[in-house]
């Protein structure tokens, strides 16, 4: 139902770049990208999103493949405050779209 | 968490009693969203609201569950004859249009004794 594929976890050593990766073989022409997060006891937190180029911001950098069958969140320089559930999430941004979660990735960081 | 606001926190009812979990969204915003999370398990969704207008409910459990978004106010979700397997955090978020971004509360966790 969640119509994306992502590993159920990866760790990552402290200062380093993460991939995380995320499937998406039957995105339509109208889905976003978005990822989320949610660290331990807290809500979920946007993190960015997008259609088709790569995008950045001030947490990470989204990479959009060529057939956005696929894409990869980037966190550049890991802290162990970035250990969290990472969700890739699809949105059609034409029609009202409830958010559909699934099991994401558990990002763990090694010091 | 751009300003979403849940309360209270933290409630403890016990079994039969009623919960009320507020949710007042980002100024502006007039989509809602609320979820459900057990202990140890993913987020769940449970309705979809716009201002006075339930959008989609598909996820609420039919009986004793309810929810609004009046004109004016928080939105409210209502859990009516509690019982224990109602445990769990409840997460509201909030977006300005369709499809945008969604910004979420921090949670209420209902413990039912």
């Amino acid at each position: 139902d969640a119509k994306t594929t992502q590993p159920n976890s990866m760790e990552s050593n402290e200062e380093e770049p993460v991939h995380l990766p995320c499937n998406h073989s039957t995105i339509s022409g109208t889905d976003y990208i978005h990822w989320y997060r949610q660290l331990p006891s807290q809500g979920p937190e946007y993190v960015i999103h997008g259609l088709t180029s790569n995008v950045n911001n001030r947490m990470a950098s989204l990479a959009i493949a060529e057939d956005r069958k696929s894409s990869t969140l980037i966190l550049h320089r890991a802290t162990l405050r970035d250990a969290a559930v990472y969700y890739c999430i699809l949105r059609d941004g034409v029609r009202d779209d409830k958010i559909i979660f699934g099991k994401g990735t558990r990002l763990h960081i090694l010091p | 968490n751009a300003g979403v606001m849940q309360n209270p926190r933290h409630l403890v009812r016990r079994r039969g009693q009623e919960a009320r979990l507020r949710c007042s969204p980002v100024k502006g915003h007039s989509h809602v969203y609320w979820y459900r999370q057990l202990p140890e398990e993913g987020l769940k969704f449970m309705v979809y609201l716009q201002k006075e207008n339930i959008i989609d409910e598909s996820g609420m459990p039919k009986e004793r569950f309810s929810a609004e978004f009046p004109k004016e106010g928080p939105s409210i979700l209502r859990i009516q004859q509690v019982v224990r397997g109602d445990s769990a955090a409840y997460f509201c978020a909030s977006s300005p249009y369709q499809g945008g971004v969604a910004f979420f509360g921090q949670g209420t966790r209902l413990t039912v004794v």
